[in-house]
Parts: structure tokens; sequence; C-alpha cells
């Protein structure tokens, strides 16, 4: 069965800090997605990134940045220069098929994040 | 500003009310969601629907009754719910459910307590 791990439950930096949100996934499948979301306290959730089975290149945008390694089923999330509006939960997830042919979307328990001034 | 909209952003009923929320979206995608999040957890899946048909009922009390009138619009039937179901409900859609690489869309969702 597939799970997504976030270990850190809540984590607290001041402003202009660099921050690493960890995510360790286990799936059986070889073709499968991870997604990082975003979920202020407005509650929508804000899709932030997708990266497929096959592609392990990292990714910037801006200050977000992504290391995804299979090796070690892992897709952390960094931010640098964290910002007070940076402040959400975070949330990992993994989309595999499994035997239905259907994807669904399965979330880690979140880390919520605080940014301080 | 969230493509897909969700109607009311709260809702406070007791447990013998009928009330729907109701979803919309125009991004022409062909898969729709309702999950419920509960304080501090992640999502959980309720529905699914595909193509305006139900395709995943991840064992919802009948309680929670579905509706897909058309590919933009989803709602979600309630009655005689209990406290217990008090959450944030999500709508979100995705551009097609066997599609795995595709993101899903939230709504800003509907805060719903029963009292």
């Amino acid at each position: 069965a597939q799970k997504v791990t976030q270990a850190q439950t809540e984590i607290s930096v001041v402003e202009k800090e660099d921050v690493t949100l960890d995510c360790v996934y286990e799936t059986r499948d070889t073709t499968y997605y991870l997604f990082w979301y975003k979920q202020p306290p407005s509650g929508e959730l804000v899709f932030l990134i997708r990266r497929n089975s096959f592609d392990e290149q990292n990714e910037i945008s801006g200050r977000y940045s992504w290391n995804f390694q299979k090796s070690t089923s892992s897709f952390n999330f960094t931010i640098t220069a964290s910002q007070v509006v940076d402040s959400a939960v975070y949330f990992c997830a993994l989309s595999e098929a499994g035997n239905t042919g259907f994807q669904k979307l399965v979330f880690g328990t979140g880390t919520r994040l605080l940014v301080s001034p | 500003d969230t493509e897909v909209t969700q109607t009311p952003k709260h809702l406070v009923m007791g447990m013998t009310n009928k009330k729907s929320l109701k979803c919309e979206q125009h991004m022409g995608h062909r898969a729709m969601y309702w999950y419920k999040q509960k304080a501090k957890k992640p999502p959980e899946l309720m529905f699914v629907y595909s193509y305006e048909k139900l395709s995943i009922n991840e064992s919802v009390p009948s309680r929670f009754s579905p509706e897909c009138p058309n590919s933009s619009l989803l709602n979600l039937h309630l009655h005689a719910l209990q406290p217990e179901d008090s959450a944030l409900y999500l709508c979100a859609s995705s551009q097609d459910l066997r599609e795995g690489d595709q993101p899903q869309h939230f709504g800003d969702g509907t805060r719903l307590s029963i009292l």
C-alpha cells in the first residue's frame, strides 16, 4: 500500500531563514507522481509542484526548490529566505493507479510552518 | 483566486436539517472530488466523479449523497448529520481521473458545523 510520511509536525523559523520540509513515500508502483500542496489558514489547497517517478531532476521556482531522490524515496521541499506569507500547512502527496486504473491521491499528515517576523 | 468555487463558505446546521454544498469549475475538467478534512489532519477522499459518473465512494455513510448534474457542477447533499461530521469539506477537480500526473485543483472549502 502506498504511504506518505511527513515526520515534522510543526516547524518554527524566523523570517529570512531557510527551511526544509521532509517527505518520504512508499509505493510498489514503478510509475507514480508526487505533489506538494500549500494550505494557508483560508483553507484552500494550493498546488505547488508535480514530479513523476521517471524525472529525478531537482527543480527551483523562485524561493522554492524541490529535491527528489528515488534511492531514498524522498521528495523534500526547501524554502529559501522564508517570509511570513509562507506560514501554512504543507502537504506532500503521492498518486498512483494501483489496480483500479484510477489515480488516487494519498496525502501525508502535513507540516505546519510558522514564520515569525 | 481559486478556479474551483464552493458555496457556502460556512454552514451551521442542526442534526435534522437537510442542506447542500455546491462546487463549480469551468476549467473543462472531467474528474471532480469531495474531500473531508478534520482539524490538523490531511484531507480524506469521500467521492470521485469521472465524466459525470460516480467512480469512487470511499465507504461514506449514506447521510452524505453526492450528485453531479453536469460536467461543471458537483453537489453534496447532507441529511441527518452527526456532530462528528463537522469539518472542512473540500471540492477538487482534475483533467481526467486516469491521468495521475494531472494535479487536483481545490476550492476554498465549506466549513461545516453540526449542532
